[in-house]
């Protein structure tokens, strides 16, 4: 079984500003990793995802995620936020074998972007 | 369809009604899973479906969850004699390769509020 801990539940920042959305994980297998985007009265939108290879993936509006396998962490950054990218963000597991269709989800983090 | 398309949007129910809870994939998407997300929580997964085939149906919190697909395409969440801690966001997602490991795509969720 997994599990997804993302260690704040609520992030505030100016526009303009850096921002680390915290995501680590407990596995005992080999896993994918995911962060998802709610925005308000919406589904949720793959961001983007780590499934093998470079341990550093990225997303077309200018997010990134590192794989550290040693510190089971699954990190979301962005060197500069919009007002556009307030949402909940939600990091997700799976393990990578027969099991993979079953998504284990953080409890999310309320990203707040402020002029 | 261009996205997964769920329905209701809103659904109130008293205690002990039945409910029944609509998802059409997007065309041609042969994987379609149920989450079920409760208020300040993430989804955690119901049920999973390959086709026609429930493969996997052991998130379903009770023998009052009932789900499924029987041509394959639209898929039917029901849920009997409703209670308040059913109350929470109903998640449909699709996927078009077998399994999901690759990333699903969302719906905008029914909520089911149980009064």
């Amino acid at each position: 079984a997994q599990s997804v801990t993302q260690l704040d539940s609520q992030v505030p920042v100016f526009e303009e500003a850096p921002v680390e959305l915290r995501c680590n994980y407990s596995s005992s297998v080999s896993v994918y990793l995911f962060w998802y985007v709610q925005y308000p009265n919406q589904g949720l939108q793959l961001l983007l995802k780590y499934l093998s290879g470079s341990t550093l993936v990225e997303s077309i509006n200018g997010f990134e995620a590192e794989f550290n396998k040693s510190q089971t962490s699954f990190h979301l950054r962005k060197p500069s936020v919009h007002i556009s990218d307030t949402a909940e963000y939600f990091c997700a597991v799976s393990d990578d074998g027969g099991s993979n269709y079953k998504l284990t989800f953080g409890k999310g983090t309320l990203l707040t972007v402020n002029p | 369809g261009a996205g997964v398309s769920q329905s209701p949007r809103y659904k109130v129910a008293k205690r002990g009604q039945d409910v029944a809870l609509r998802c059409d994939p997007i065309s041609g998407h042969v994987s379609l899973f149920w989450y079920q997300q409760a208020l300040g929580q993430g989804p955690e997964f119901l049920t999973y479906f390959q086709n026609e085939a429930q493969l996997d149906k052991s998130g379903l919190p009770s023998d009052r969850f009932f789900a499924e697909r029987p041509e394959g395409s639209v898929s039917t969440l029901k849920i009997q004699r409703t209670q308040q801690e059913d109350s929470a966001v109903y998640l449909c997602a699709s996927s078009l390769a077998l399994g999901g490991g690759y990333g699903y795509t969302f719906g905008s969720g029914t909520r089911l509020t149980v009064v």
